[in-house]
């Protein structure tokens, strides 16, 4: 069965440090991979996704990520958290025929 | 370009009642998703639509869900009778083409009392 984790449940990081976040996933083939993040009362927003070549993507608001086959790994990265970072990020896989699994989420705190 | 929309944005209902929540999505998006969201998990599936076919319920617990998609835009996600481990958000969402990214709308959080 597929499945998305996330081990970070809270990260707290200071303004203008780097940032990363962690998400592995479960799936026999390569699946299209997806960051979403989510601020307080709002629906989910695409950061970035990766469907296939270049496994450094970027993506919006200065993030990236990288996907390694090897870990079945797809980490979401940012050098320099501003404080408009402070949200909930989501990491999700698409599997054929439009089904998506999202993990259960990293909240990010930002510090001044 | 207008985003999906969903309405009522929230909802407070007593337990045993019955509930509805509607969904616009983005103009010419075939695939409408309504997801579930408890408090500090991700989304979970529970129905999905191609036009107006209903391609994946199997996580709807269909003895108090249903949804329906007239015509294949709007969508409606009814309860009925509520219960209080139905409090949640209520997410629609909706794509133009395979695995390409969801749009969201903004959700509406119920609360069951």
């Amino acid at each position: 069965a597929q499945s998305v984790t996330q081990p970070d449940i809270h990260i707290t990081v200071s303004e203008g440090a780097s940032l990363e976040l962690r998400c592995n996933y479960s799936y026999g083939a390569t699946p299209y991979l997806f960051w979403y993040v989510q601020s307080p009362g709002q629906g989910l927003q695409l950061l970035l996704k990766y469907f296939s070549g270049d496994t450094l993507v970027q993506g919006i608001k200065g993030f990236e990520a990288e996907f390694k086959r090897s870990q079945s790994s797809f980490n979401l990265r940012k050098p320099s958290v501003h404080w408009s970072d402070a949200a909930e990020y989501f990491c999700a896989v698409g599997v054929g025929g439009n089904q998506f699994y999202f993990g259960t989420g990293t909240s990010l705190t930002v510090i001044p | 370009e207008a985003g999906v929309v969903q309405s009522p944005r929230y909802k407070i209902i007593e337990k045993k009642q019955p509930v509805a929540f509607w969904c616009n999505p983005i103009s010419g998006h075939n695939t409408l998703y309504w997801y579930r969201q408890n408090l500090g998990q991700g989304p979970e599936l529970l129905i999905r639509y191609e036009n107006e076919e209903a391609v994946d319920d199997s996580q709807l617990p269909k003895d108090r869900f249903s949804a329906e998609r007239l015509k294949g835009v709007d969508s409606t996600l009814k309860i009925q009778p509520a219960e209080l481990g139905d409090s949640a958000v209520y997410l629609c969402a909706s794509s133009l083409a395979t695995n390409e990214k969801l749009f969201f709308g903004s959700g509406t959080q119920l609360s069951v009392l």
